[in-house]
């Protein structure tokens, strides 16, 4: 089936350690976007890509790295510069260009230990 | 640079009982508005989308929202609520063109709660 897939589900990050998002799809979507879900304050962009081997940092990029290799992926590093990284992240896709629907993925969980 | 407002944090109905979500919009150029919808533990599904045709926009699950220029305003509605709807909702906006075309802006979002 098409969509986008993320894992793990569930991580535990220890202090000063960095963490890597897994975000895989088969849509062919050109752009990729990445956003951190806290309670009561909607989503906030982290970074976005438009195409491959080009990224631009969101809203709040600080502590955060992606990479876009290939098409179909868009990891996300939550570094150890990232003061408070326990949030729910959402991956997500679509084609380039406004109006079009973004499609997301089911969300990884990131707690700090 | 664009904004959203979602307007009640938390909205409760009873079933059957008429939804209305509200969201307002900034924009320095004509926007693109989406609802999208999230359970509990997922992700978002997109309800539906204005993208400058019919100024009213049907939806999935029963919803609608009207578009009004005028009142910056892009509310959601369901005539009758299913406790099926019982979940967080969020309004976003996009801009048209320029070199951040395509990323969304999202509001607060708005968790509705249905009772029997």
């Amino acid at each position: 089936d098409g969509g986008i897939t993320q894992s793990p589900k569930y991580l535990f990050r220890k202090e000063g350690q960095n963490v890597t998002l897994s975000c895989e799809q088969n849509l062919n979507h050109d752009a990729m976007y990445w956003y951190r879900q806290d309670p009561g304050q909607g989503l906030r962009l982290i970074y976005y890509s438009q195409i491959v081997n080009d990224f631009q940092k969101g809203d709040i990029a600080e502590g955060y790295s992606v990479s876009r290799e290939k098409k179909e992926s868009f990891p996300l590093t939550v570094t150890s510069a990232q003061k408070n990284p326990t949030a729910f992240y959402l991956c997500a896709s679509s084609i380039s260009g406004s109006g079009n629907t973004i499609y997301f993925g089911e969300g990884s969980w990131l707690t700090v230990v | 640079a664009q904004s959203v407002t979602q307007l009640g944090s938390h909205v409760s109905v009873s079933e059957g009982a008429l939804v209305l979500l509200r969201c307002n919009y900034s924009s320095s150029v004509p926007p693109y508005l989406f609802w999208y919808v999230q359970y509990p533990n997922q992700g978002l599904q997109l309800l539906l989308k204005y993208t400058s045709a019919a100024t009213l926009v049907k939806g999935i699950n029963g919803f609608e929202a009207e578009f009004k220029k005028s009142e910056t305003s892009f509310h959601l509605t369901k005539p009758s609520a299913h406790m099926s709807d019982a979940a967080e909702y969020f309004c976003a906006v996009s801009d048209r063109g320029g070199t951040s075309y395509g990323k969304l802006t999202f509001g607060q979002g708005t968790i509705l709660t249905v009772h029997p």
